[in-house]
């Protein structure tokens, strides 16, 4: 079965610019959310989706947003890039409908550098 | 005060050794708790869930929950310097959204 796959994986961007980043779960996963990882910050919950609906969204300013497709497929969109938000961001999928996400799968994470 | 907080290490212990990883959170009405181990750039993997207070055992891995302190550990019994990782405590409270703490890193020594 293959695993989540995140494209790109490494990308450089310009200040102001903006980026798409896409993510592929799981077969049968229906359930997306995305990360933030950052040396300082760690791990920060970005937003999760199901069935095309933003369930959650974490605590970053409307640049980030993102959205989900009917096969599951996931795009997040940073606009009006800033340096701090160089990092690299994980894309998990879940297998689990009932007791909020359950186990998360991680991709292998696009890497974003903003000069 | 975070909602995950962990010990950020480092956490040296030698080969064969126990090694014990602690984590406590603030929402008490968290459901679900998770360990993941992350390699030096590699992205986390998932190694335990509890959902129950108690412990759960798998292979050399032993999860412990206890609710009413709002406490996770997690147990690794005879140390591997293949362990040496950051290990990720995780929960989830229900909103369709996991939290993760800054995680502790491990090093075990051969």
């Amino acid at each position: 079965k293959a695993g989540v796959t995140q494209t790109p994986r490494y990308l450089i961007k310009t200040r102001g610019q903006q980026v798409t980043l896409s993510c592929s779960p799981i077969s049968g996963h229906r359930s997306v959310s995305w990360y933030q990882q950052t040396p300082g910050q760690g791990l920060q919950f970005l937003f999760e989706y199901f069935s095309e609906t933003q369930r959650n969204k974490g605590n970053f300013p409307g640049r980030f947003s993102g959205r989900q497709f009917s096969n599951s497929r996931s795009e997040m969109n940073v606009s009006t890039l800033e340096l701090g938000d160089s990092a690299l961001y994980l894309c998990a999928s879940s297998p689990t409908v009932s007791r909020g996400t359950g186990e998360l799968f991680f991709g292998e994470g696009s890497r974003l550098t903003v000069l | 005060q975070k909602e995950v907080e962990q010990n950020s290490g480092p956490l040296s212990v030698p080969e064969g050794a126990i090694a014990s990883l602690n984590c406590t959170y603030s929402d008490r009405g968290s459901q679900s708790f998770f360990w993941y181990r992350q390699y030096s750039g590699k992205s986390p993997e998932l190694i335990m869930f509890i959902y129950s207070n108690g412990d759960k055992e798998d292979g050399r891995f032993t999860a412990q929950l206890n609710k009413a302190s709002q406490y996770v550990s997690l147990l690794i019994r005879d140390s591997q310097p293949s362990d040496s990782a950051t290990y990720l405590c995780a929960v989830s409270q229900g909103g369709f959204k996991t939290i993760f703490g800054a995680g502790t890193r491990l090093f075990v020594k051969a």
